[in-house]
């Protein structure tokens, strides 16, 4: 079956940890992005990746760092510069002519200790 | 800068109900339209794309629409399985990256 993964589904992070999240797809897209979801507010980019090796800055990349080493994986590291940490954080992947549809994997919240 | 506006922020109806969400966007040229569908602890699932002014698309119960400067998601008879967050999100031609600016969403509740 096709589709993007997100793990793990909940992390926790203690004071001053970096956590990485991991997002991989088997759709054979080109760009893939990460989101993040707070309460009462929309999803805002935070990093994305139109081709390998190649990313660049979203909304909110403060305290974000991203690779993308391969086409099926995005993986984003939240570091301890991230004041806020606590959200629901989603990936997404398209391909990369513009108009595609965005799809969704299924999720990471991170809590902090 | 692109803004996209969704209201009610939260609507209950008794099943076969009918209604409408809207969402009304401001975008320095639009690409496309993207509603989306959000279970509580789950990732956004397409519903559907609009590109242009006029343009509808239907599945099952839900039927979209676009005008030039907002969008409509009916909902025709709705089931409990209906409810969920409705999302809405806008593409503009300019800038890169294939940027989604999304909308709060709509909090959909279908009672029996």
């Amino acid at each position: 079956d096709g589709g993007i993964t997100q793990s793990p589904k909940y992390l926790f992070r203690k004071e001053g940890q970096n956590v990485t999240l991991s997002c991989e797809q088997n759709l054979n897209h080109d760009a893939m992005y990460w989101y993040r979801q707070d309460p009462g507010q929309g999803l805002r980019l935070i990093y994305y990746s139109q081709i390998v090796n190649d990313f660049q800055k979203g909304d909110i990349a403060e305290g974000y760092s991203v690779s993308r080493e391969k086409k099926e994986s995005f993986p984003l590291t939240v570091t301890s510069a991230q004041k806020n940490p606590t959200a629901f954080y989603l990936c997404a992947s398209s391909f990369n002519r513009g108009w595609e549809t965005q799809y969704f994997g299924p999720g990471t919240r991170l809590l902090v200790l | 800068e692109d803004q996209v506006t969704q209201s009610p922020e939260a609507l209950r109806l008794q099943e076969g109900e009918s209604s409408s969400l809207n969402c009304s966007y401001t975008v320095s040229g639009l690409r496309g339209l993207f509603w989306y569908r959000q279970d509580p602890g789950k990732g956004p699932e397409f519903l559907f794309t609009l590109y242009s002014a006029g343009e509808e698309k239907e599945k099952e119960r839900l039927k979209a629409t676009l005008t030039k400067k907002e969008s409509f998601l009916h909902i025709t008879a709705p089931k409990p399985e209906d409810s969920a967050t409705y999302l809405c999100a806008v593409q503009a031609r300019t800038g890169g990256g294939n940027k989604l600016t999304f909308g709060t969403g709509t909090q959909l509740k279908v009672e029996l």
